[in-house]
């Protein structure tokens, strides 16, 4: 099982250009996640995806798009790449929440983006 | 004030040493707590959680979480080299990703 992958794993844009992010799980896991890591920020949520074909906003998903049409990909999509979105992206995987247990989230390698 | 804080570090200590990483939080709602390691150039993995107050033990690591004082800590025994690493604290109200509330993380190094 390769779990949690992530293409590209580095990209370059110039500002106001687009791309899209894919993530790709094969653990069959209902919930998926987008995230970005700054610099003394820690992670925080763009959208994320209780099952195929719903979608939901985040902490942080002005100038993001996301689309999960198969239960296994969950596409991050930037419109007009902007400078403030340099980071490094994360996409996650988890099974459904159960009672109190807690679903360990599981992610991918990530993707280092640069926005000039 | 943030809503997680942590030390960012970066925190050096010999190999063997006893390590304690903390974090502190402001919303007493929060009922689970976790602990991810992250290597350089990795994604985050998860090493401990705990519901709601007490101490869990794995191996080396020990989780601990003070709810009536906000503060949660990691406890590293006879720390490896191979432990080098940015440990993040995270909290969350429910067990629902999407509610998860995530640390700056502490940058790790055991030195040998």
């Amino acid at each position: 099982n390769a779990g949690v992958t992530q293409t590209p794993k580095f990209r370059v844009l110039k500002t106001g250009q687009s791309m899209t992010l894919l993530c790709a799980q094969d653990m069959n896991h209902e919930y998926m996640y987008w995230y970005r890591q700054d610099p003394g920020m820690g992670l925080r949520l763009i959208h994320y995806s209780v099952g195929e074909g719903t979608t939901a906003k985040g902490e942080v998903p002005d100038g993001y798009n996301v689309s999960r049409l198969k239960k296994q990909n969950f596409l991050l999509g930037l419109e007009s790449a902007a400078p403030s979105q340099t980071s490094v992206y994360f996409c996650a995987s988890s099974p459904p929440a159960s009672g109190r247990r807690y679903n360990e989230q599981f992610f991918g390698p990530g993707t280092r983006l640069t926005v000039l | 004030q943030k809503e997680v804080e942590q030390d960012p570090g970066p925190l050096s200590v010999p190999e063997g040493a006893i390590v304690s990483l903390n974090c502190t939080y402001s919303n007493s709602a929060f009922q689970y707590f976790m602990w991810y390691r992250q290597y350089s150039r990795k994604g985050p993995e998860l090493l401990m959680y705990t519901y709601s107050s007490g101490n869990k033990e794995d191996g080396r690591f020990t989780a601990q979480v003070d709810k009536s004082s906000k503060y949660i800590s990691l406890f590293i025994r006879d720390s490896q080299p191979s432990d080098s690493a940015t440990y993040l604290c995270a909290m969350s109200f429910y067990n629902y990703g999407q509610n998860f509330v995530f640390g700056p993380g502490t940058r790790l190094s055991v030195l040998p």
